[in-house]
């Protein structure tokens, strides 16, 4: 089943700016991840945070937690072209598989 | 391998034929898992493999689904009598032992049944 919702689903702006998106979910969760997609690809793993942490940082990538809202969000700083992809969240309910959103399609403008 | 293999990358095929897709985890790899990807959606869970332990099949959409993995490396997805409502791109990802680490995906197979 679908967990993950992201939010807005679609985002465009030019390169430079910060591109922010976020993630709602359901059911309680072990952790959650963050994909990349890039047209006519498979996902690229980009960060991973566990339930018991709040914010992770990885390169130019800033993820958020918060179990009590039951969203995430994931800013992305100082866009760049090759950015532009669909970038997926997905929860581990602590069954045998993720669960992933519909996916959030950002471009960004050179 | 250096990354998730999958073939073939594209096939069309004809309703009702059978269609054999591949995949090739990373060595060491555990874990495996097959997903599907309609047009514009999310991904869709078919099957999950973890060592020798039996599959957990509870996303195969009908009983025309299949999937084995031999020698707990290669893997294979069979569509039997295939449909039109089969048309997806079938994504493969392999992991260490599970959902504690991330996904490493191949780059798909494009499955257009006409």
């Amino acid at each position: 089943s679908q967990q993950g919702e992201e939010d807005p689903q679609a985002l465009s702006i030019q390169e430079g700016e910060n591109a922010t998106m976020n993630c709602s979910y359901k059911t309680s969760i072990n952790n959650l991840q963050w994909y990349r997609q890039n047209s006519g690809r498979g996902l690229v793993h980009l960060i991973l945070i566990r339930s018991n942490e709040r914010e992770k940082h990885s390169g130019r990538l800033r993820v958020t937690l918060d179990t009590s809202k039951k969203s995430s969000s994931l800013l992305i700083t100082a866009s760049r072209a090759a950015d532009t992809a669909s970038y997926f969240c997905a929860t581990d309910e602590g069954n045998n598989r993720l669960a992933f959103g519909k996916g959030n399609q950002v471009v960004v403008i050179p | 391998g250096a990354g998730v293999s999958q073939s073939p990358s594209n096939k069309v095929t004809e309703k009702g034929k059978d269609v054999e897709l591949r995949c090739d985890p990373i060595s060491g790899h555990t874990a495996l898992y097959w997903y599907r990807q309609s047009l514009g959606q999310g991904l869709e869970f078919l099957i999950y493999f973890q060592g020798n332990s039996a599959p957990d099949k509870s996303g195969l959409p009908s009983d025309r689904f299949s999937a084995e993995r031999t020698g707990g490396s290669v893997s294979t997805l069979t569509i039997q009598r295939t449909q039109q409502e089969d048309s997806a791109v079938y994504l493969c990802a392999s992991s260490w032992t599970g959902n504690s680490y991330g996904y490493t995906f191949g780059s798909g197979t494009r499955l257009t049944v006409v």
